[in-house]
């Protein structure tokens, strides 16, 4: 089915290591973002991008790197991970950013 | 203080009743959506509102831009409406960022 396809669905990592959470999306769609969520605080904007080789920074995007070599991939990637990135992970696409917003599943990240 | 304001944050309503859920913004937008989020975590867009009114079904999303409010409403509310509403703004100038309120959790009791 085409859609937003999130890997790993659950992930549990040790503070300090590193790790990608995995983005695809096949409706070639040129925006792609991720996304944060937290109890309490609702979803926060980490990275987004409006088109292959270009990315922009969110709300909250101190420790996460983001690339886009390809419209259909947008990695997320943790370079060091800490117990404060324990979250749930979103991945969500647009064709412009304006509207027909798909998400992915959802990613469950412990750091301990 | 969060941008994007929700309420109520928690809503238990009987099967049938109709709903009405708030979004107040302190920022100029160029669009305001709506989301919904599944017990089990899956978020699905359901409308996305620069203006006016859009009905989809049993729900009916308004926005006025000068008050800076937009509502949802879900009419002859059913059990499986029971889920996670999020408003999300699109500041103006951004880039197409969302600003997330923290979003209403309605229960429908059958």
């Amino acid at each position: 089915n085409a859609g937003v396809t999130q890997t790993p669905k659950f992930q549990v990592l040790k503070t300090g290591q590193s790790m990608t959470l995995q983005c695809a999306q096949d409706m070639n769609h040129e925006y792609m973002s991720w996304y944060r969520q937290d109890p309490g605080m609702g979803l926060r904007l980490i990275h987004y991008s409006v088109g292959a080789g270009i990315t922009d920074q969110g709300e909250v995007p101190n420790g996460y790197n983001v690339s886009r070599s390809t419209t259909e991939d947008f990695p997320l990637r943790l370079l060091s991970a800490a117990p404060s990135q324990t979250s749930v992970y979103f991945c969500a696409s647009s064709p412009t950013g304006n509207y027909g917003y798909t998400f992915g599943s959802g990613t469950r990240l412990t750091v301990v | 203080k969060n941008e994007v304001e929700q309420s109520p944050q928690n809503l238990t309503a009987q099967e049938g009743e109709f709903i009405t859920i708030n979004c107040s913004y302190s920022v100029g937008i160029s669009a305001l959506h709506w989301l919904q989020q599944h017990p089990g975590g899956g978020i699905v867009s359901l409308f996305m509102l620069s203006s006016g009114k859009k009905k989809h079904g049993r729900l009916i999303a308004t926005i006025n831009i000068q008050e800076k409010h937009s509502s949802l409403h879900i009419t002859a509310s059913h059990p499986r409406d029971s889920a996670v509403y999020i408003c999300a703004a699109v500041k103006s100038n951004t880039g197409n960022q969302f600003y997330f309120g923290t979003g209403t959790s309605l229960t429908v009791i059958p």
